[in-house]
């Protein structure tokens, strides 16, 4: 039980498109998922947290109109990243908390989307 | 301000050794922490919690590790080293509705 999926798996893309990461939670409902970046070699930067059916929260620093955030149902969250530049290039990784779980704090991780732009 | 420290980039062990990845924390209240390993371009594989209880935490693949107050600290630990225990290791610990991680510490067992 508790996975998440996350697709793509890895994504290459021109500089000035847009890029669609899907979260998924598959066997569980999260009303709240968390948006991370890891930069090679660093720890996991809290992005965002998106909360199911309202607007995202982000971290200081974040630029909202860059990367948009929705959680359109209990299982899925999406992070775009537009008009992306090389300089967003990273690994980005989502999490979800289970709603109905023992333990409110856990969070469960996707696999991470490598992004690349060119 | 909150945070968490890994204070070695790199632990090196040989595989049958004994390890020990150190974790230190500065949070508000009763820590809620975490041990997480990730392998490369993969996402964060939970290991082991301590929210409350037993210092003494076991957790997936063999690992555990202790809570001590006094010292704020969150040590993991493994009696033997396997070569597949190499990694990236992180602890986290809980603060207001967020993780917070620690920068992160490359395992390495060398056969």
């Amino acid at each position: 039980g508790a996975v998440v999926s996350q697709h793509p798996s890895w994504v290459i893309c021109k500089s000035g498109t847009s890029v669609k990461i899907e979260c998924r939670s598959l066997d569980f409902q999260a009303t709240t998922m968390f948006w991370y970046r890891q930069f090679p070699k660093q720890s996991l930067m809290l992005m965002a947290t998106s909360n199911e059916g309202s607007k995202a929260t982000y971290e200081q620093g974040v630029e909202k109109d860059k990367f948009l955030i929705n959680h359109a149902s209990l299982t899925l969250s999406t992070l775009t990243v537009t008009s992306a530049h090389p300089e967003d290039s990273s690994f980005y990784i989502c999490s979800a908390r289970d709603l109905g779980g023992l333990d409110y704090n856990e969070q469960f991780f996707g696999p991470g989307t490598r992004l690349t732009v060119l | 301000a909150q945070s968490v420290a890994q204070p070695e980039d790199q632990v090196n062990v040989a595989e049958g050794n004994p390890l020990t990845v150190k974790c230190t924390y500065s949070v508000s209240g009763n820590p809620y922490l975490f041990w997480y390993v990730q392998y490369p371009n993969r996402g964060l594989q939970f290991l082991l919690k301590y929210i409350t209880g037993d210092n003494l935490v076991k957790g997936s693949y063999g690992f555990e590790a202790e809570f001590n107050k006094s010292q704020t600290s969150f040590h993991l630990k493994k009696p033997s080293a396997l070569v597949s225990d190499s990694a990236l290791y992180f602890c986290a610990a809980y603060n207001t509705d967020k993780l917070i991680f620690g920068t992160g510490t490359r395992l390495q067992v060398f056969p």
